[in-house]
């Protein structure tokens, strides 16, 4: 079956224009996961949906990050205002709910480049 | 402060061998940990996930362990193989089996030589 889709799968951007990242969840899983991947770091916790719950917000590092997810599928990461230090990998992950006994499910992520 | 080590950035051993990776973290009291493989270019891929009342799990050459009086975790690959070369994550739940995101480590680079 489908997994989890990321769009676009590379993005170049110019230092000050916003950007938007695009996840597809497999069809059923209620919870929804971003991270974010720097070169020899590990994956750092962004945002997080379960259901219909207000989402966790507390990894995300500045207000220029937001998410949002429609009719609890389609998630959209939006970064406002690119900085260098936002080039990164931005991965999307879906779990079939949020307790952490449920194994996630990663797409291939977005390779982000703010020159 | 809370944190999640994986001892080795990198592991070399030869094909065959046994493959030990290790996790280790403080000031967290996980229900739940889990084991992840990363290969270049790709989404980490689930392995195992071991629960706080589990010792020990296994999945055909994989093995893994958890301890949480030592707060530590061992992934084992019996009979490496070349294709076993992946950067291996351990992630552990970082709310105490309520639901939240994972917490991951920065992952061992594990290299099987033939």
């Amino acid at each position: 079956g489908a997994g989890v889709s990321q769009s676009p799968s590379n993005k170049v951007t110019e230092k000050g224009k916003d950007v938007e990242l695009r996840c597809d969840p497999i069809s059923g899983h209620t919870a929804l996961y971003w991270y974010r991947q720097s070169l020899g770091q590990g994956l750092e916790f962004l945002i997080y949906f379960q259901g219909n719950s207000a989402p966790d917000k507390s990894g995300l590092p500045s207000d220029r990050f937001s998410a949002e997810r429609t009719g609890g599928s389609v998630s959209t990461l939006t970064i406002q205002r690119t900085q260098q230090e936002d080039s990164a990998v931005y991965l999307c992950a879906s779990s079939l709910d949020g307790g952490n006994y449920y194994e996630q499910y990663f797409g291939p992520g977005t390779r982000l480049t703010v020159t | 402060s809370q944190k999640i080590e994986q001892n080795s950035e990198a592991l070399n051993i030869q094909e065959g061998k046994t493959a030990t990776l290790t996790c280790n973290y403080t000031n967290y009291s996980p229900a739940y940990l889990q084991w992840y493989r990363q290969d270049p270019g790709r989404g980490p891929v689930f392995l195992l996930l071991i629960r706080e009342n589990e010792k020990e799990k296994r999945k055909e050459r994989l093995k893994v362990t958890f301890d949480t009086t030592l707060k530590q975790s061992l992934f084992h690959i019996t009979a490496s193989q070349p294709a076993d070369s992946a950067t291996y994550l351990c992630a552990l739940d970082g709310y105490g089996g309520s639901q939240g995101n994972l917490i991951f480590g920065k992952g061992t680079k594990l290299s099987v030589k033939p």
